[in-house]
């Protein structure tokens, strides 16, 4: 059975930092490219990053790049996001994301509260 | 960026009768290697989003066949023949052709 547990999200104040991991298992990791989608409270849906399976490429929406930074351990069977200087509007819900084209399986999010 | 714009965005339906949301975009999702990567999303309440139909008209394994994917190029259609109460909740669609992938507002289905 697949599965992808999210963790490392929490309270952190403007500026701050915060390590996103998802943890993998049920499939072989190393084959597929992984995602991060985001989920503000009471709003939609908004792609973060994707990665390749061997970590050779990355993909970044505008806004969110030279912040935010995707990386993988296939070793580890894990994905990662690093966060870098948060603002109050990245506050949201953290989703991990097989696949980086018409993603089949999340996990079940961790949520990251930027304030002071 | 590629926006995509979904109509209705509240959507009452009785139980028993069918369902459409549509989802359009602001450029062509062919890809170059011929498939049109659009997506249909479910997210029930309280919970991650579950795929429903991939490459525009696939469903997934245990996906309902009540469920139905259709358009081309840039307008695109999810059918729900019957809906069920198990059918509630928020559906996106999301394109993967083009950088950076990009979902619609979200259509919220609710029962009358």
């Amino acid at each position: 059975e697949v599965q992808l547990v999210e963790s490392g999200g929490g309270l952190v104040q403007p500026g701050g930092s915060l390590r996103l991991s998802c943890a993998a298992s049920g499939f072989t990791f190393s084959t597929y490219s992984m995602s991060w989608v985001r989920q503000a409270p009471g709003k939609g849906l908004e792609w973060v990053a994707s990665i390749k399976s061997d970590g050779s490429q990355k993909y970044y929406v505008d806004s969110m790049k030279g912040r935010f930074t995707i990386s993988r351990d296939n070793a580890k069977n894990s994905l990662y996001l690093q966060m870098n200087s948060l603002r109050a509007e990245d506050t949201a819900v953290y989703y991990c994301m097989r696949g980086m084209t018409s993603s089949d399986y999340w996990g079940q999010g961790t949520l990251v509260t930027v304030s002071s | 960026d590629v926006v995509m714009t979904q109509s209705p965005l509240s959507l009452p339906v009785t139980l028993g009768q069918p369902a459409s949301i549509s989802c359009r975009s602001s450029q062509s999702l062919v890809h170059s290697d011929g498939n049109a990567y659009l997506t249909w999303f479910l997210q029930r309440p309280g919970q991650s989003p579950r795929r429903l139909i991939y490459k525009l008209s696939n469903r997934d394994s245990g996906v309902p066949d009540r469920f139905s994917g259709s358009g081309s190029g840039t307008d695109f259609t999810l059918e729900i023949s019957r809906v069920e109460a198990e059918d509630v909740g928020i559906y996106y669609c999301m394109q993967g052709t083009h950088w950076p992938r990009t979902f619609g507002q979200g259509t919220k289905v609710e029962i009358k």
